[in-house]
């Protein structure tokens, strides 16, 4: 059984940097096989998907939601088989249920979707 | 921000089938494949329809997904009260490079 947990504080202060981990059993983040995702629900708003790393042996490569500019870094240590969040100059806008999720993707992303799903952390900023 | 577009809420009484949509453009819905999600309260979402009208194992039938064009539909046929959730859609967008989602609809059982 593949499970993800969230990490982190549950309180920042504004300006400061939120960063979350994400740790993963049941499955390894650097089979190359899946993309280890972020996503967020502001409380009353839609989902936002964050960005995810993909990681091969010890290459690893993010992709981000450009909407949150050079604020968002995303990052993975493979020997724990953690991948983790760092989002910089939070503000009240950020306050969110933050989950890290599994996704399977298809060549040139054809097909995206994300089966496995933390259960989420709520950060309030 | 959300650029699929999703009605907000749609509601019917149990054993109804319902219907919502989710419209997109010819950089997501129109290239790549769409994928459902179901997201009870307090819950995190689930996958529920993925490749446009795929199953994973464990959802009942009575969902059901279409896609045509720059659009997709999901159905709820024999509506359950466990089916009130929000759901959503999302697509990957090729000119944006990013995951986009939908606006989400709630679904209500009356």
């Amino acid at each position: 059984q593949v499970l993800l947990q969230e990490s982190g504080p549950g309180l920042v202060k504004p300006s400061q940097t939120l960063s979350l981990i994400c740790t993963v059993s049941g499955d390894s983040i650097s089979s190359g096989s899946h993309d280890w995702t972020w996503i967020r629900q502001p409380a009353g708003k839609g989902l936002e998907w964050l960005g995810h790393i993909y990681a091969r042996g010890t290459s690893v490569t993010s992709t981000h939601n450009y909407s949150l500019g050079r604020r968002i870094t995303m990052s993975a240590d493979t020997s724990k088989n953690q991948f983790s969040l760092t989002l910089a100059s939070v503000a009240a806008t950020d306050t969110a249920v933050y989950y890290c999720v599994r996704a399977q993707r298809g060549n040139y992303y054809y097909y995206h979707y994300m089966d496995v799903w933390g259960r989420g952390t709520t950060v309030t900023v | 921000q959300s650029v699929l577009t999703q009605p907000p809420s749609v509601s019917g009484t149990p054993g109804q089938r319902v219907t919502m949509s989710c419209s997109g453009s010819d950089s997501n819905i129109g290239r790549n494949s769409v994928t459902w999600y179901q997201h009870l309260p307090g819950a995190a979402p689930k996958l529920l329809i993925y490749i446009d009208n795929q199953r994973p194992s464990g959802v009942p039938d009575r969902f059901s997904g279409s896609k045509s064009g720059t659009s997709a539909s999901l159905a709820i046929s024999g509506l359950q009260s466990e089916d009130e959730a929000d759901y959503y859609c999302t697509s990957w967008d090729d000119r944006l490079e990013i995951l986009v989602l939908g606006t989400g609809t709630k679904v209500t059982v009356l």
